[in-house]
């Protein structure tokens, strides 16, 4: 099956500026998260769908990044102005739902950095 | 808040070194743990995973990681590394609310 798609892989944007990203997850999962790596850490979630309602944002920084995922599917990150301190990965991931045991596949990321 | 630990930050091993890589989480309900790797220049991959039953789960490429609930620890083993075993490993909790948690990763080099 395809895996979680992600693009664009890379970004390099000055700050202040706006960015968005892109994802699209396995087919037929309904749940889909979007995570922040900084480097040399690990990934720490932003934000977590369930179909097309939000589960979990409480770490999403609401004053600058937004997300949504109007058809449950696909689902796009927005940081709006971005700050040199965004520079990171993001990843994408997906998983079923409710299945116990489920297990989160992830996108490659999109590296983003803010000059 | 809920956590997860990785104690060893950086790990530099000989090939055919014994591996044990640390992980603690802080959750009192039931809950699911993964280790996952990092090849340099891919992707996040499942090593291994544990949702019930036996608590020594065996994953891919020799790994295997024991769940020890009194302790809330998921330890990360492998017998012999090898050269391709050097990446960044991560260890991860899910709730029963599906949510994730990573711990901030421990970096695995082995020197052939």
């Amino acid at each position: 099956e395809a895996g979680v798609a992600q693009s664009p892989r890379y970004k390099i944007i000055e700050k202040r500026q706006s960015v968005a990203f892109w994802c699209n997850p396995i087919s037929g999962h309904a749940t889909l998260y979007w995570y922040q790596q900084i480097l040399g850490q690990g990934p720490k979630l932003l934000i977590q769908f369930q179909n097309n309602g939000v589960v979990d944002d409480s770490q999403l920084p609401k004053d600058r990044f937004s997300a949504e995922r109007l058809k449950g599917v696909d689902s796009t990150l927005k940081i709006q102005p971005a700050k040199l301190e965004d520079s990171a990965v993001y990843l994408c991931a997906s998983s079923h739902r409710d299945y116990l045991g489920n297990e989160q596949f992830f996108g490659p990321g999109t590296r983003l950095t803010v000059l | 808040a809920q956590s997860v630990s990785q104690h060893n930050h950086h790990v530099i091993l000989s090939e055919a070194a014994s591996l044990e890589l640390g992980c603690n989480y802080s959750y009192g309900g039931t809950v699911n743990l993964f280790w996952y790797v990092q090849y340099p220049g891919q992707h996040l991959q499942l090593l291994l995973k544990y949702f019930s039953g036996d608590p020594l789960v065996k994953g891919i490429k020799g790994f295997e990681a024991e769940f020890i609930k009194s302790k809330f620890s998921f330890n990360l083993r492998k017998p012999s590394v090898q050269w391709s075993d050097t990446a960044e490993y991560f260890c991860a909790v899910r709730n029963t609310g599906n949510q994730f948690y990573f711990g901030t990763g421990t970096s695995l080099t082995v020197i052939p």
